[in-house]
């Protein structure tokens, strides 16, 4: 059973903090990993993807993806109230096109 | 990013009958389309994974004569809920993907209620 696990919080920072989720999987194989936000309520938005080791950065976002380990984080600087939200990690599952979601992780940020 | 239209947004019907629910990809192909049910609280369940122009395969546990998937065109495809009774209330999203990097587009999701 391929999985991929995440703290489902709530993970509460202050307003300009860092806020950092993580989440692991099963699958060595995977080799495609998404960060999505999901607002209550609405449906997920993709924020991040991320395909090889190391760092990827887009304006307050960072993707860290380290495939010995089987770890996957977002770091969101300057966390602001509007980051509030349920954050999901998602890894494909191989061979296709099936995408494997995490629970989520509640982000509460405190103005 | 890509626009994934998910039609209606709301809908109310009563213990019985049956709600029809449309995903359309606006500006892309869409080669396989998914279902998900998510309740409150609670993560994404995938229900069903759909391929233009054949039949769709689901997931333990999801009836297919229940939940009826038609995927008939790249930009088009549609839940039935048959029968819909209370306890399937819940919100409905569909998703896309139109290449090979695996990114999801969404629908805005539709919120189901059966009185």
């Amino acid at each position: 059973q391929k999985e991929v696990e995440q703290n489902s919080g709530p993970l509460s920072v202050p307003e300009g903090a860092i806020a950092s989720l993580n989440c692991t999987y099963s699958d060595r194989g995977s080799q495609s990993f998404f960060w999505y936000r999901q607002y209550s309520g609405k449906s997920p938005e993709l924020i991040m993807s991320i395909y090889s080791n190391g760092d990827k950065e887009d304006g307050r976002f960072t993707a860290q993806l380290n495939k010995a380990s089987q770890y996957v984080s977002l770091l969101i600087r300057d966390s602001q109230p509007s980051d509030s939200a349920t954050y999901l990690c998602a890894v494909d599952g191989g061979g296709g096109f099936k995408t494997i979601f995490g629970a989520g992780t509640r982000l509460f940020v405190k103005a | 990013g890509a626009v994934v239209s998910q039609h209606p947004s709301r809908v109310i019907c009563k213990s019985g009958t049956s709600v029809k629910i449309e995903c359309r990809s606006l500006d892309f192909q869409a080669t396989t389309m998914f279902w998900y049910r998510q309740f409150p609280k609670q993560s994404l369940m995938l229900m069903a994974t759909s391929n233009e122009g054949s039949k769709a395969t689901y997931e333990q546990g999801v009836e297919k004569d229940k939940f009826l998937i038609n995927h008939a065109s790249l930009t088009l495809s549609t839940l039935t809920v048959t029968s819909a009774h209370p306890e399937d209330s819940s919100f409905y999203i569909c998703s896309a993907t139109g290449g090979s990097t695996g990114e999801l587009f969404f629908g805005e999701g539709s919120r189901l209620t059966v009185l």
